[in-house]
C-alpha cells in the first residue's frame, strides 16, 4: 500500500516558468512533510519541509503548500532554471511533536526537466 | 561543510559473497536510516537506529541482511549470503531529532551489483 503518491513520473518546463510538482498521501497520522532533490549519482538532498500546523512554507523560489483536507501537498519552483533538473521525492512522517522515532515515507518520485 | 559519507561507493560482487557497507553520520546527529532505492520500490527504509540503539528494522529481509552501529561514528549494513535480488542503490541518512522536525541527511550511496 503506497501512503506517498507522486502521480506524475516526470514533467518538462520551460526555463524562467513555474514547475508543480504533486503529491497526495492516505495516512491522516502524517504530520510533517518533506520535499528532497536527487541528482544522479548523489543521495537524496533536502529542499523544504513543512509542518501541519502551516499550509504554506516558502525558502527563496521554492513553495511547499499543504491542503491537509485534500490529503495534497506541492511544491512550487519559480522561476524554474536548469539547474533544478532532478529527481523530487515527497516525504512524508508521523513526527507527533517530536515523540515519534522519524521514520520517513517517501514518493516514488517525479524527473522535473527544465529545458533552456 | 558537514556531511554522511558512505564506503563503498561501487560494489560488484557474485552472488552468495558477503557484502558489507559503511556509513558514517554527520557529527552530533543521534539517528541513523539505512534506505535501498531500487526502480521498483523507490526508496525503502530498511533500518533505524536512535542513539547507538536499532529501533527498527522491519524492512530489513531478516535472514540475509544485518545492521549494526558499533560506535557513533560508524554504522554498517551486512547482507550475507547476497543475491541478485539485492542490487540496488544503498542510502544512509542521518538526523538530530527534534521536535517538529524531522529533517535527515543522505549520504551519496553504494551502488550494488549482485551478478
Amino acid at each position: 500500500d503506497q501512503q506517498v503518491k507522486q502521480n506524475s513520473p516526470s514533467l518538462s518546463v520551460q526555463e524562467g516558468r513555474i514547475s508543480i510538482l504533486n503529491c497526495d498521501y492516505t495516512n491522516s497520522m502524517f504530520d510533517y512533510f518533506l520535499w528532497y532533490k536527487k541528482y544522479p549519482a548523489e543521495g537524496p538532498t533536502f529542499l523544504i519541509s513543512i509542518s501541519s500546523i502551516k499550509d504554506k512554507n516558502e525558502d527563496g523560489r521554492f513553495t511547499v503548500f499543504l491542503n491537509k483536507s485534500a490529503k495534497h501537498l506541492s511544491l512550487h519552483i519559480v522561476p524554474s532554471q536548469p539547474g533544478d533538473s532532478a529527481v523530487y521525492f515527497c516525504a512524508a512522517a508521523i513526527n507527533a511533536g517530536g515523540t515519534s522515532y522519524g521514520k520517513l515515507t517517501f514518493g516514488q518520485g517525479t524527473i522535473l526537466t527544465v529545458h533552456p | 561543510d558537514a556531511r554522511v559519507t558512505q564506503t563503498p561507493r561501487h560494489k560488484v560482487t557474485e552472488m552468495g559473497q558477503e557484502v558489507t557497507m559503511r556509513c558514517q553520520p554527520i557529527l552530533g546527529h543521534n539517528t541513523v536510516f539505512w534506505y535501498r532505492q531500487t526502480m521498483m520500490q523507490g526508496l525503502e527504509l530498511l533500518a533505524y537506529f536512535r542513539n547507538r540503539a536499532p529501533l527498527d528494522d522491519s524492512g530489513m529481509p531478516k535472514d540475509r541482511f544485518s545492521a549494526e552501529m558499533p560506535d557513533a561514528t560508524l554504522a554498517t549494513l551486512k547482507i550475507q549470503p547476497s543475491e541478485p535480488r539485492d542490487s540496488a542503490v544503498y542510502f544512509c541518512a542521518s538526523g538530530l531529532r527534534l521536535p517538529r522536525q524531522e529533517t535527515q541527511y543522505f549520504g551519496p550511496g553504494t551502488r550494488l551489483l549482485v551478478l
